[in-house]
């Protein structure tokens, strides 16, 4: 089984600031990575896919990047909206998400 | 509107059964992978099974095989999720989503509470 670890778990930031958040795969996976974000109480939303393509109505502030072990998620510029917990997901072999990165308000 | 609703949750006792449904509307439901993702309650997503377009091909979790099946009616526009022998540790809250590598489209999700 593929294995999807994302550091930090938790992130305090504050609005306008730039956020990466890594995710690592225990074996290569290419760029079949994708990245979700989600709500309290409320489904997941996929912002990412293939690693580094965004998913359409998703705002431009939102990019991913990677390929292989290494990938993130980067939000250049926070805004209130975004506090939320993110997930990546890898689908190079079954499907499998990471234990997600809770992303607070300073 | 493309959307997705799921019904069918509820308690159920250990050792149980229970069908969830998705209703699916707003795109060809036909041409699409299904899945189903869960979440237990105050943890992570949790990928659980995925159908092909003609329900010919279906994967599922290790932990679920021989008790989930999953299946779909494409002329009703619905997804089927057939859990039996239920246990706690399938206390969830369980969505279904389109796609299978990438999930666009996601339902609201429905509870699943697997207790005595």
């Amino acid at each position: 089984d593929i294995q999807m670890t994302q550091s930090p778990s938790s992130l305090s930031a504050s609005v306008g600031d730039r956020v990466t958040i890594t995710c690592r795969a225990s074996q290569s996976i290419s760029t079949y990575l994708n990245w979700y974000q989600q709500k309290p109480g409320k489904a997941p939303k996929l912002l990412i896919y293939i690693a580094s393509s965004l998913q359409s109505g998703v705002p431009s502030r939102f990019s991913g990047s990677g390929s292989g072990t290494d990938f993130t998620l980067t939000i250049s510029s926070l805004q209130p909206e975004d506090f939320a917990t993110y997930y990546c997901q890898q689908n190079y072999h079954a499907r499998s998400f990471g234990q997600g990165t809770r992303l607070e308000i300073k | 509107e493309v959307q997705l609703v799921e019904s069918g949750g509820g308690l159920v006792q250990p050792g149980g059964s229970l069908r969830l449904s998705c209703a699916a509307s707003g795109f060809t439901f036909s041409t699409y992978w299904m899945t189903w993702v869960r979440q237990a309650p105050g943890k992570g997503l949790e990928w659980v099974a995925n159908i092909n377009q003609d329900g010919s091909e279906t994967y599922y979790l290790d932990s679920v095989k021989g008790r989930f099946i999953l299946s779909r009616d494409n002329a009703k526009n619905s997804l089927f999720l057939q859990m039996n022998g239920l246990r706690a540790e399938d206390t969830a809250v369980y969505y279904c989503a389109r796609g299978t590598g990438s999930f666009d489209i996601w339902g609201q999700g429905t509870m699943v509470t697997v207790s005595s």
